[in-house]
């Protein structure tokens, strides 16, 4: 299975800080197809998660641009230029290139 | 407006079985794949395995393959999981998602394996 390493586990932050999140894949994510099914989810306390970049760099409609996803390969990158206080909460990481898909373990992000 | 909403979870006896549903609305139930993943109580996400349009199709993860079984009623526009040989590692919250790209999950339904 393909392991999602994510780094760093938890991520203090300010308001209007910007902050970012690292995703390592034990192998390669790019699909024969041509496209990396590397998605980045947000679950905040209580919820189910919810999308926010979709293969690689794409960002979900209704997401706002202040979310965005770098990357190939194995490395991908969730940079959040200027959190607000509603990002809070725990980013996952995801792969749909290999089956069984899976998940990086997640990186909290709390207010320093 | 997409909804996916779960249902079926509870309480259960170790060794027995269980089956949740998902009921969808808002979109074309029949155009799309659909999966469930789990969550531990305090732990990350896992997925147990996906369904295609037509059922034709049905993928999991090989720890789950023989005692989960995913299926689908299109013309109800419902998708299940069936649960069978439950011990407490099967206690979670389980999702159903629309897959493509995750981009729409359910609140999810707690499944409780304790005697």
């Amino acid at each position: 299975d393909v392991v999602l390493t994510q780094t760093p586990p938890t991520l203090s932050a300010t308001i209007g800080q910007s902050v970012s999140i690292s995703c390592r894949s034990s192998q390669s994510l790019l699909d024969s197809d041509g496209n990396t099914y590397l998605n980045w989810l947000l679950q905040r306390p209580g919820q189910s998660p919810q999308l926010l970049i979709y293969s690689v760099s794409n960002l979900e409609s209704g997401v706002p641009n202040r979310f965005s996803g770098s990357g190939s390969e194995t490395d991908f990158t969730l940079k959040i230029s200027g959190v607000e206080a509603e990002d809070l909460g725990v980013y996952y990481c995801m792969q749909a290139t290999h089956a069984p898909y899976t998940f990086g373990a997640g990186t909290k992000l709390e207010l320093k | 407006e997409v909804r996916l909403v779960e249902s079926g979870g509870g309480l259960v006896q170790p060794g027995r079985s269980l089956k949740l549903s998902c009921a969808a609305s808002g979109f074309s139930f029949n155009d799309y794949w659909m999966a469930w993943v789990r969550q531990a109580p305090e732990k990350g996400l896992e997925w147990i395995g996906e369904i295609s349009q037509d059922s034709s199709t049905i993928n999991y993860t090989p720890s789950l393959k023989n005692k989960f079984t995913i299926s689908r009623d299109n013309a109800q526009n419902t998708l299940y999981l069936q649960m069978s040989k439950l011990g407490s590692e099967d206690t979670a919250i389980y999702y159903c998602a629309r897959t493509g790209y995750f981009d729409f999950w359910g609140p999810g339904t707690m499944v409780t394996v304790s005697s």
